[in-house]
């Protein structure tokens, strides 16, 4: 079985601030992984994956997250972040081959951006 | 629109009622899947199905039932609802190993 772990459950910074959320997980067997983000009152968006090739990779609005093998880490950084940028973030993993691709997910770390 | 839509958004029943909540998606995708968000925030596989086939079923009490009739619906009953049964019901759904999508979540809240 596989878990995720979010050390940070909120994370205050300033607007334009760089911004890292951590996350770290747990598996037997290689894994897919994903960044999810939660609006207040929202279903969760699909920020960012990795299913295989690059380890670096990156969302439309400035996100990047580096898989780390060794580290069982996969990261989401973000170099100047924005008031709407508020939200929930979840880190999630699912097992390759999995038959029902079920997601794990982490606790969620709340990005609050403050001017 | 392509999505996957739930209904109710908000559904506000007493402690022992049968509710059940609706899913649809019309992405062509081949799994569904029901998750359960509590009042921390924390996500939770309940089900998923593939092919109108069940594929899990996590630690969840028999009250709950989910059913598929068809590849693009997967519907959730739940009976005797009990205080601990409020939460925030999310939908999804995928093809293969390709990330999923979500709904907007039911908010569930037991009197």
């Amino acid at each position: 079985a596989q878990s995720v772990t979010q050390l940070d459950s909120q994370v205050p910074v300033f607007e334009e601030a760089p911004v890292e959320l951590r996350c770290n997980y747990s598996s037997s067997v290689s894994v897919y992984l994903f960044w999810y983000v939660q609006y207040p009152n929202q279903g969760l968006q699909l920020l960012l994956k990795y299913l295989s090739g690059s380890t670096l990779v990156e969302s439309i609005n400035g996100f990047e997250a580096e898989f780390n093998k060794s580290q069982t880490s996969f990261h989401l950084r973000k170099p100047s972040v924005h008031i709407s940028d508020t939200a929930e973030y979840f880190c999630a993993v699912s097992e390759v081959n999995n038959a029902g691709n079920m997601l794990t997910f982490g606790g969620g770390t709340r990005l609050m951006v403050k001017p | 629109d392509t999505a996957v839509s739930q209904t109710p958004k908000y559904l506000v029943t007493q402690m022992g009622n049968d509710k059940s909540i609706k899913c649809e998606q019309n992405l062509g995708h081949d799994t569904m899947y029901w998750y359960k968000q509590d009042s921390k925030k924390f996500l939770k596989i309940m089900f998923s199905y593939n092919n109108k086939e069940l594929i899990i079923n996590e630690t969840v009490p028999n009250r709950f039932s989910p059913k598929s009739p068809d590849k693009a619906h997967l519907n959730l009953h739940i009976n005797s609802l009990e205080l601990g049964d409020s939460a925030v019901y999310f939908c999804a759904s995928s093809l293969g190993n390709q990330p999923q999508h979500f709904g907007d979540g039911t908010r569930l809240s037991i009197l």
